[in-house]
């Protein structure tokens, strides 16, 4: 069974530095989908970035860029000249072949002012 | 304007007490979901539906019982509600299978 496991429970950036929130998965799947959503305190949940499996290409959106690293099974979240909107819980996802979307624990990420 | 509505947005409600939970979604997306956010915060799927057929059914409780009257709504309707019932529960829809899931704000379910 696939599996996603995010170690971090709680990450801290100044704002306008740069973090970097880890995430690496299991699977014995070639073809799946990469996620990150956010949910702020509003409990909404957002989608931040999406990466296709089959893309050597990092995805970026904006202040977010994905650092995909396949063989290693690894899927971190870079975000860039942080600011006081980011603060939330970040959560990796996987989506292969099951067709559920898979969560990890998630990453609460304070930014200081 | 909203893509994915869920009413109510806050449920408080005794034990033993049966409620629902509506979703409906506008984006004429096919596939629905439900996913329950724990105390931790950990989201795991319970319900996923194809143009109103189930697919997906993840070892929830029999009390559990989703209905979709037509692709754009998904309801879950909890008979005999437990304390172990309390979470937020997130519905959710998407284009086709694995493109990006749009959620609703959430239902936050209280059982006293």
């Amino acid at each position: 069974a696939q599996t996603v496991t995010q170690s971090q429970p709680e990450m801290s950036v100044q704002e306008a530095e740069t973090v970097t929130l880890s995430c690496t998965y299991d699977t014995s799947e070639s073809d799946y989908y990469l996620f990150w959503y956010k949910q702020p305190p509003s409990r909404q949940m957002i989608l931040v970035i999406r990466q296709e499996a089959y893309k050597q290409q990092n995805a970026t959106e904006n202040r977010f860029s994905v650092n995909f690293q396949k063989a290693a099974k690894s899927f971190s979240l870079k975000i860039s000249d942080s600011q006081l909107g980011d603060a939330a819980m970040y959560f990796c996802a996987y989506w292969g072949n099951t067709g559920k979307l898979i969560f990890g624990q998630g990453t609460t990420l304070q930014v200081k002012p | 304007d909203t893509a994915v509505s869920q009413t109510p947005k806050y449920l408080v409600t005794q034990m033993g007490n049966d409620k629902s939970i509506k979703c409906e979604q506008n984006l004429g997306h096919d596939t629905m979901y439900w996913y329950k956010q724990d105390s931790k915060k950990f989201l795991k799927i319970m319900f996923s539906y194809n143009n109103k057929e189930l697919i997906i059914n993840e070892t929830v409780p029999n009390r559990f019982s989703p209905k979709s009257p037509d692709k754009a709504h998904l309801n879950l309707h909890i008979n005999s509600l437990e304390l172990g019932d309390s979470a937020v529960y997130f519905c959710a829809s998407s284009r086709v299978p694995r493109s990006p899931l749009h959620f609703g704000n959430g239902t936050r379910l209280t059982v006293t």
